[in-house]
């Protein structure tokens, strides 16, 4: 079962619309997490940073929130452009004093903003 | 603005063959990693790098994995003996803190194996 889950799957949005992205982790304890977007073919750009005593961090259009009891996370974005449609992921990062410290990345939402 | 370069874009060996995949970290990073992605899958962590050694690892990265940083600026990936399986988008990031700031990935190496 993979660890962190991502949803929806795929989103369509017409360009100036809001939307959100969530995602779901069982990964515990963690270091932080964050949001990437991924533009095809590209190298992922980080977005967000939170650590699990955050709740909300923001990035221009781009907010993320964190509920650590809950084990939820999302990614609000606002007023959406043209510019980001692109694979948006989530990274949950153990701490780096257990042994299996490492990245552990969900499958990504593909956003598609339409004009 | 600074950035992680990696070399090359497009690398295609042959099954057996050894690889090495090039990068270079932003300067004054301190945290290098790898991480792959097989197309149309999601990105995988292979490998974390911190003062000369590696820190933490995962599954994937068995013993035709290494990596080496052999002078102040490169840091590299070999593939000992590549299996068809190994093709794949490689992607390097660097980080100045492991654990709470931002890493940047650079633009990826495309490995086909054939």
């Amino acid at each position: 079962k993979n660890q962190v889950e991502q949803s929806p799957q795929s989103l369509i949005i017409l360009e100036g619309k809001n939307c959100t992205l969530q995602c779901n982790y069982t990964v515990s304890p963690f270091s932080n997490l964050r949001w990437y977007k991924q533009d095809t073919g590209r190298g992922p750009v980080s977005l967000t940073i939170m650590t699990f005593s955050e709740n909300t961090k923001s990035n221009g259009r781009y907010t993320a929130t964190l509920d650590a009891d809950t084990k939820q996370s999302s990614l609000h974005i606002t007023a959406s452009q043209l510019s980001d449609s692109a694979s948006y992921i989530c990274v949950v990062n153990l701490p780096h004093n257990t042994n299996a410290g490492k990245s552990t990345f969900g499958d990504g939402t593909t956003l598609t903003v339409k004009p | 603005e600074p950035e992680v370069t990696q070399t090359p874009s497009h690398q295609v060996t042959q099954m057996g063959q050894e690889v090495i995949l090039r990068c270079v970290p932003i300067s004054n990073h301190l945290y290098f990693y790898w991480y792959r992605q097989i197309l149309g899958q999601k990105v995988e962590f292979l490998v974390s790098f911190y003062n000369n050694e590696i820190s933490e690892k995962s599954e994937i990265f068995d013993d035709q994995f290494s990596v080496e940083r052999p002078d102040g600026s490169n840091f590299t990936l070999k593939i000992r003996s590549t299996k068809l399986e190994d093709s794949a988008m490689y992607f390097c990031a660097s980080s100045g803190d492991r654990e709470n700031t931002e890493a940047f990935f650079g633009q990826g190496t495309r490995l086909t194996v054939v």
